[in-house]
């Protein structure tokens, strides 16, 4: 699986959205981006997942880029509840699991 | 939305005794995980089971561990003999399929303390 590379750590305001980037520039072409989180010691949430088109659910939106070597996920109004770490996850289309990396620690301030 | 089940939330356990960790899939899931996260640190995959058998491991999966379907509705994670260092949060996961457009559903944990 492509490694990525995630900020350790972000601020964002509440009710500001908030955009987590992600570098993935090894990825190929039958690799789909995942986003997860994972609130305190919670299991972790599948929030988004896409491959080339951007993708928009009721969480998130994902944006990735033409080239799919990076990704942004937005969160459109930021809550408290949004404090996280924010994993993203490139898997093989069929491939068995999950890798996660270190992800981006948001804290959403009031 | 559906939801796997993790039981105990909490296990307290002696160092050399044996533990076994439940957990109750999504009921039409077919691929099943356990992770574990130490505290402060990555969640790390332990050990994907198809098909009643299990598909992939990681170096942490050692001979300590097992891992077991023993009905059409639970799967277990045992560890043998604890160790200290087995003090972690374990994950259950699930996926219907892990083809295109499938999300990995996780559990809340076990949170295993061994002293």
């Amino acid at each position: 699986d492509a490694k990525t590379t995630q900020p350790p750590s972000m601020d964002c305001a509440e009710g500001r959205a908030a955009n987590l980037p992600c570098n993935h520039s090894t990825i190929s072409g039958n690799e789909y981006v995942y986003w997860y989180r994972q609130i305190h010691s919670q299991g972790p949430q599948y929030i988004i997942h896409g491959l080339k088109n951007n993708e928009t659910n009721e969480m998130a939106s994902l944006i990735i880029t033409e080239d799919r070597k990076s990704s942004t996920l937005i969160l459109p109004h930021a809550t408290l509840r949004d404090t996280a770490v924010y994993y993203c996850i490139v898997r093989v289309d069929a491939g068995n699991m999950l890798t996660f990396g270190g992800g981006t620690r948001l804290m959403v301030k009031p | 939305e559906p939801e796997v089940t993790q039981t105990p939330s909490h296990q307290v356990t002696q160092m050399g005794q044996e533990v076994i960790l439940r957990c109750v899939p999504i009921s039409n899931h077919l691929y099943f995980y356990w992770y574990r996260q130490i505290l402060g640190q990555k969640v790390e995959f332990l050990v994907s089971f198809y098909n009643n058998e299990i598909s992939e491991k990681s170096e942490i999966f050692d001979d300590q561990f097992s891992v077991e379907r023993p009905d059409g509705s639970n799967f277990t994670l045992k560890i043998r003999s604890t160790k200290l260092e087995d003090s972690a949060m374990y994950f259950c996961a699930s996926f219907r399929t892990p083809a295109t457009n499938e999300k990995l559903f996780f559990g809340s944990g076990t949170q295993l303390s061994v002293l």
